[in-house]
């Protein structure tokens, strides 16, 4: 089993959908969750953090649920613009905190 | 804040050369900072991770005697692709994570795009 799972998707929804986003991560002794977006042949831009209450950063809404080890995204409102990779980065508590990433989902946001 | 340059942003060499790539953190202080390498359409791929001070810990696979890091300050880290071949032509990404350790995200620079021909 993959210490962080993504489903690569693609996820194709159109304009003004909402999408949601799972991602499984297999050490409980996880510490720190984060999304990022990468465009095509970019690099990977912070998109925000996960924290354990949840948060919520205009459209986008991260969730953490530490019993089932998983982190979730949801946007609101899809832009075009929202076509991307999105990746979550857990990172593994005890020594050198190594992130690691999941393999990204893809969405496609069409008119 | 937290801004990471990376230089520089195009290559081109020959099979054969080596390649210096610059990773420099601008506002902040990187104590850890990470060497991705992604090919189309595939994931990051961790290279290493160097620590300011101390030698580089290599991920599985990845031979240090080609890809030379250094982490000589805590603003700068440089790898180093030594005879570069063209299987080595990749996008290669650095990232850099503050003092405050796991809970910092990380920061990536814009990715330096490598062809070795």
């Amino acid at each position: 089993r993959k210490e962080v799972e993504q489903d690569p998707g693609p996820f194709n929804v159109p304009e003004g959908a909402t999408v949601a986003f799972n991602c499984t991560y297999s050490n409980s002794a996880s510490q720190s969750f984060f999304w990022y977006r990468q465009d095509c042949r970019k690099e990977p831009k912070l998109l925000m953090s996960v924290y354990s209450s949840g948060n919520e950063d205009g459209r986008f809404t991260a969730q953490l649920n530490r019993a089932s080890q998983y982190i979730s995204l949801l946007i609101r409102d899809s832009k075009l613009s929202d076509s991307a990779t999105y990746l979550c980065v857990v990172n593994h508590g005890g020594g050198s905190y190594i992130p690691t990433f999941g393999r990204g989902t893809s969405l496609i946001v069409h008119p | 804040g937290a801004v990471v340059s990376q230089h520089p942003s195009r290559v081109i060499c020959k099979s054969g050369t080596s390649v210096k790539i610059e990773c420099r953190s601008l506002d902040f202080q990187a104590t850890t900072m990470f060497w991705y390498r992604q090919f189309p359409k595939q994931s990051l791929m961790l290279m290493a991770t160097s620590n300011e001070g101390s030698k580089a810990t290599y991920e599985q696979g990845v031979e240090k005697d080609k890809f030379l890091i250094n982490h000589a300050s805590l603003t700068l880290s440089t790898l180093t692709v030594t005879s570069a071949h063209p299987e080595d032509s990749s996008f290669y990404i650095c990232s850099a994570r503050g003092a405050q350790g796991v809970i910092s995200p990380l920061h990536f620079g814009n990715g330096t795009r490598l062809t070795v021909t």
